[in-house]
């Protein structure tokens, strides 16, 4: 089965600007997830969604963090403005109920 | 706010030696799983463990729950260079499809 898939796998851009990440999971997964994960740190959960329902955004700084997952398969996650503590490596993970997550491979995200 | 702590964060070994990777915590989780990540990739799933005490293993790999579901560990016999990359612990405290929250990671380095 293909993976989760993840685009762009880099980007770079300047303090204060846009950038929005592409996530799209396995085929047939409802439940799908958003981390992000700083140099040396462990993934941090920002947002989850249960088809394209939030269930857990406790951890988004919705100041500048969005996210959506409007047709309940793929989804994006954008920074407006970005900082420059933003930079890490966003992952997206999904899963069908009760099983483990499966991860993509991430966007690497360097602010300058 | 649950935290998984890891210990060593970094270990240098060489071939053929033993090794014990730790993970602890205050707080009770449903279940723990460990990841291994490699650079520029996602965190690939190694193992669930669910039940306290349980023990499970994959080939040279011996994976442990508490008794109380609050720590785990992880053990590596006679460690080869393709054991090289980061482990990562990771607990879930509800339902199967909920969020998880990492420690920060163990990075091995196995010298041939």
């Amino acid at each position: 089965e293909a993976g989760v898939a993840q685009s762009p796998r880099y980007k770079i851009i300047e303090k204060r600007q846009s950038v929005a990440f592409w996530c799209n999971p396995i085929s047939g997964h409802a439940t799908l997830y958003w981390y992000q994960q700083i140099l040396g740190q462990g993934p941090k959960l920002l947002i989850q969604f249960q088809n394209n329902g939030v269930v857990d955004d406790s951890q988004l700084p919705k100041d500048r963090f969005s996210a959506e997952r409007l047709k309940g398969v793929d989804s994006t996650l954008k920074i407006q403005p970005a900082k420059l503590e933003d930079s890490a490596v966003y992952l997206c993970a999904s899963s069908s109920w009760n099983q483990p997550q499966h991860f993509g491979d991430g966007t690497r995200l360097s602010i300058l | 706010t649950q935290l998984l702590e890891q210990s060593p964060q970094f270990l240098s070994i060489q071939e053929g030696e033993n090794l014990t990777v730790y993970c602890n915590s205050s707080s009770v989780f449903s279940s723990l799983q460990w990841y291994r990540q490699e650079p520029g990739e996602g965190p690939v799933l190694l193992v669930t463990v669910v039940t306290g005490g349980e023990v499970k293993k994959l080939k040279r790999l011996t994976f442990q729950f508490g008794d109380a579901r609050k720590d785990s560990s992880l053990h590596i016999t006679a460690a080869q260079p393709g054991d090289t990359g980061l482990y990562l612990c990771a607990g879930n405290s509800g339902g199967g499809a909920d969020g998880l929250t990492f420690g920060k990671g163990t990075h091995l380095i196995i010298q041939p």
